[in-house]
């Protein structure tokens, strides 16, 4: 069974410019959620979507936005990138279930670099 | 104060040592509790997760949890150079939405 699946793994973009990275979860997984990973920060949650509706929101500006599509891929979008924009973008995908909603499932992550 | 509190490092120990990886948290709501390890320019991959207080077993990995300290630890037993990473514990109350702490760095030293 295939992992999931992030594309791309490297972008470099400017300060200003918007970015888009996609998510393909492990088939038969409904759930996706992002996270930021910085050296200073750690992991930290960005949103979680299920069955194409945002479920939970972290504590991020209204620039980090996502949405997930009916065949459960997600897409998050950074707009008006800023230099601390810099990290590795993660998404983990689950299943449903009391303990399986909990038990999330890693890409390999899109590193963004923002110059 | 953060919600999850992981005893920073780095470490480095002999192949062959025991290491005891800990996490310490403040929310009561949390439920499950997962170790995930993650190498250099990787994403975490999942070890174990647990839901009660006590130990869980997994070849020379051991998960333990004690709700009552709000106290979570990892050993590992015959550590071998291929161990060395970073190990993050996470925690989750709410469905889809983990807390991280912040990583411990183990080496392993042949």
């Amino acid at each position: 069974k295939a992992g999931v699946t992030q594309t791309p793994r490297y972008l470099i973009k400017t300060r200003g410019q918007q970015v888009t990275l996609s998510c393909s979860p492990i088939s038969g997984h409904r759930s996706v959620s992002w996270y930021q990973q910085t050296p200073g920060q750690g992991l930290q949650f960005l949103f979680e979507y299920f069955s194409e509706t945002q479920r939970n929101k972290g504590n991020f500006p209204g620039r980090f936005s996502g949405r997930q599509f009916s065949n459960s891929r997600s897409e998050m979008n950074v707009s008006t990138l800023e230099l601390g924009d810099s990290a590795l973008y993660l998404c983990a995908s689950s299943l449903e279930g009391r303990l399986a909603k909990n038990i999330q499932y890693f890409g390999a992550g899109t590193r963004l670099s923002v110059l | 104060q953060k919600e999850v509190e992981q005893d920073p490092g780095p470490l480095s120990v002999p192949e062959g040592a025991i290491v005891s990886l800990n996490c310490t948290y403040s929310n009561s709501a949390f439920q499950y509790f997962m170790w995930y390890r993650q190498y250099s320019r990787k994403g975490p991959e999942l070890l174990m997760y647990t839901y009660s207080s006590g130990n869980k077993e997994d070849g020379r990995f051991t998960a333990q949890v004690d709700k009552s300290s709000k106290y979570i630890s990892l050993f590992i037993r015959d550590s071998q150079p291929s161990d060395s990473a970073t190990y993050l514990c996470a925690m989750t109350a709410n469905a889809g939405k983990s807390t991280f702490g912040d990583g411990t760095t183990l080496t392993v030293k042949p």
